[in-house]
């Protein structure tokens, strides 16, 4: 397996700030991230696509003023959530792509659970 | 586009089988499956890359038909460990993104 790790796992904050989550692959390089919302028992949504060196690719409907990412290393990629509202409180999940042999894996991080109060 | 899972929940005793299905309207470049935990971030299983392919990994296993459209995970003499939500997640030909199912919620009762 490969490791991913996600900082802070819990996030609190008021409404109207920003929250920067971040994203790390640990153990390999990963050009590629991604970044996903998750409801309670739904799926998991993927927000946007996350490239080295690139601006990211957002989904449809997905605000990139308000959903900033930032890959600025193969091994790190950030969300910053401004101008936080309760709605978006959710669990925010990343996962990084690992290439192995002609394939490749796509790794989890643990999540953050957003709570804006 | 989202892929279709069915069941959309399954309950079983220990040591029963267990087949969930992910289809597409579109032929795929790959199938993912993955199983997670109630507060936890989903585990890769397998991923699946050819017409045909099928995979093991100890008692849980996956196909992938000859069109790329559908794939099953088996789970076979289910154990309670095997309790969770299974996505699948597919990769359309030319689309570097992997799109998850609604999920299937499978427990298993001792």
């Amino acid at each position: 397996g490969a490791v991913v790790s996600q900082h802070p796992s819990r996030v609190i904050c008021k409404s109207g700030t920003s929250v920067k989550i971040e994203c790390r692959s640990l153990d390999f390089q990963a050009t590629t991230m991604f970044w996903y919302r998750q409801f309670p028992k739904q799926s998991l949504m993927l927000m946007a696509t996350s490239n080295e060196g690139s601006k990211a690719t957002y989904e449809q409907g997905v605000e990139k003023d308000k959903f900033l990412i930032n890959h600025a290393s193969l091994t790190l990629s950030t969300l910053t959530v401004t101008s936080a509202h309760p709605e978006d409180s959710s669990f925010y999940i990343c996962s990084a792509k690992k290439l192995a042999g002609s394939s490749y894996e796509q790794y989890f991080g643990p999540g953050t659970r957003l709570t804006v109060t | 586009q989202q892929p279709v899972q069915s069941p959309q929940a399954v309950i079983l005793r220990e040591g029963e089988d267990a087949v969930i299905n992910c289809s597409s309207s579109k032929a795929l470049y790959s199938v993912h499956w993955y199983r997670q935990k109630h507060g936890e971030a989903p585990v890769f299983l397998m991923i699946l890359l050819k017409g045909g392919e099928q995979k093991g990994h100890e008692k849980i296993s996956a196909s992938f038909n000859e069109k790329k459209q559908q794939s099953s995970l088996y789970l076979t003499a289910s154990q309670l460990s095997y309790s969770g939500t299974y996505f699948c997640g597919t990769e359309e030909i030319g689309d570097d993104k992997i799109i998850f199912g609604k999920g299937t919620r499978l427990h298993i009762l001792p």
